[in-house]
């Protein structure tokens, strides 16, 4: 499975739009990215998954490049609940956890 | 409320103790993972079964032995565990390994602690 980069922290004030990067150069043609998120002591939530299409749903938008290296997760109005560790994965068949970014969102 | 139910939520055990945690999801799928998460790590995969055959195995030491009786319910056996062990274990449903099909729902754990 390819390997995915993400910023270790980012703040976003209540409100505003949170947009959550992440790159995945190595990635395969037939590889899905996917967002989860982790609300301290939960289980992981998942959020949005896409392959080449940008993709939107009640939680999330997921804003994937032309050349699938690498993909945006924006959350569109940010709340105090929307704190938590977001996890972006690139799987085919296996959902592999790396140590995700976690976002702080501050009224 | 994700549809996968964990019990027990919290356990303490001794080095010496055999006790299990089980897993149970109402969503009619047919895999099952179980991860763990040590404290400030990233999730780790454990075990995978689809359609109750084991289709993976992490490395994952013989005092964790999982049983899966059908595609509902998942055990994992625990005895003569370390301290290092202690940690949260959690439970994953989906509706098959394939792509496509892949989006978990994850229970809320069961936070172990081995003294």
């Amino acid at each position: 499975d390819a390997k995915t980069t993400q910023p270790p922290s980012m703040d976003c004030a209540e409100g505003r739009a949170a947009n959550l990067p992440c790159n995945h150069s190595t990635i395969s043609g037939n590889e899905y990215v996917y967002w989860y998120r982790q609300i301290h002591s939960q289980g992981p939530q998942y959020i949005i998954h896409g392959l080449k299409n940008n993709e939107t749903n009640e939680m999330a938008s997921l804003i994937i490049t032309e050349d699938r290296k690498s993909s945006t997760l924006i959350l569109p109005h940010a709340t105090l609940r929307d704190t938590a560790v977001y996890y972006c994965i690139v799987s085919y068949d296996k959902v592999i956890f790396g140590p995700g970014t976690s976002l702080s969102v501050i009224p | 409320e994700t549809g996968v139910t964990q019990t027990p939520r919290h356990l303490v055990m001794g080095m010496t103790n055999k006790k299990s945690l089980k897993c149970e999801q109402h969503l009619g799928h047919n895999a099952m993972y179980w991860y763990k998460q040590s404290a400030k790590k990233p999730l780790e995969l454990m075990f995978v079964y689809n359609f109750k055959e084991q289709t993976e195995n992490n490395s994952v030491p013989s005092r964790f032995s999982p049983e899966c009786p059908n595609s509902s319910h998942l055990f994992l056996h625990l005895h003569t565990l370390q301290p290092e062990d202690s940690a949260l274990y959690l439970c994953a449903s989906s509706q098959d390994t394939w792509e496509s099909s892949n989006e978990q729902f994850f229970g809320p754990g069961t936070r172990l602690t081995v003294l």
